[in-house]
């Protein structure tokens, strides 16, 4: 069974940094494009960013996130990373770690599916 | 980018009953659009992909239709266990983008 299980959230101060971790199990982690998504408190979902396999390459983010956050992988140990850098208090939001799914591999953008259980991330003074 | 509009905001659905939710894109998203479902305190989960197919697992009363700008989601009798938010997402454009979603709550 794919699976994912993210770890790391907490409280920060505005302007600061956070990372988080996502454990991946159940396929091949070095094959997946990985996005995460984040929802702010009582609201919708709203995409952070995406990391490809290592084979396609690349990072690209949201607008909103881009240039403070960094999304990296190790893929000796099937885990997806999330650099929060310079926070802001609309940052605060559940994020979740996602696999991305694509009817192809020459489509560009898919679905996601599994979803991790989520990590808080509060950011406030 | 695209934006997606859901309708209703709020259903009020009685068990048994069908289910109806709307889901539009601000321009054509293909047939490229997923419908999750969110119970409280819970991660959404796919239920449907390619507009129309049910993800594994998911029971064969949800049902999803359309292409191009509609979209429909179906439930053509709700049991207890539907009552949750449900929310689109259109994967045709880049960035991919999620409705506000639908709460389907028991009437």
């Amino acid at each position: 069974e794919m699976q994912v299980v993210e770890s790391g959230g907490g409280l920060v101060k505005p302007g600061g940094s956070l990372r988080l971790s996502c454990g991946a199990s159940g396929f091949t982690f070095s094959h997946a494009w990985m996005s995460w998504v984040r929802q702010a408190p009582g609201k919708g979902l709203e995409w952070v960013g995406r990391i490809k396999s290592k084979t396609d390459g690349g990072t690209d983010y949201a607008a909103p996130v881009k240039g403070r956050f960094i999304i990296s992988r190790d893929d000796s140990i099937d885990t997806l990373y999330l650099q929060l850098n310079s926070l802001q208090t609309d940052d605060t939001a559940v994020y979740y770690c996602v696999v991305d799914k694509r009817h192809t591999s020459a489509d560009p953008e898919g679905w996601f599916d599994p979803w991790g259980q989520g990590t808080l991330v509060t950011v406030s003074s | 980018e695209i934006v997606m509009t859901q309708s209703p905001a709020t259903l009020s659905v009685s068990p048994g009953e069908r289910a109806t939710l709307s889901c539009r894109a601000s321009q054509s998203a293909s047939n490229n659009l997923a419908w999750y479902q969110q119970k409280p305190g819970q991660a959404p989960r796919l239920l449907i992909y390619g507009a129309s197919t049910r993800a594994t697992g998911i029971p064969a009363r949800f049902s999803g239709s359309g292409s191009g700008t509609e979209f429909t989601l179906t439930i053509s009798s709700l049991q207890s266990e539907d009552f949750a938010v449900y929310f689109c997402q259109q994967y045709n454009t880049w960035p991919r983008t999620f409705g506000q979603g639908t709460k389907v709550e028991i009437k």
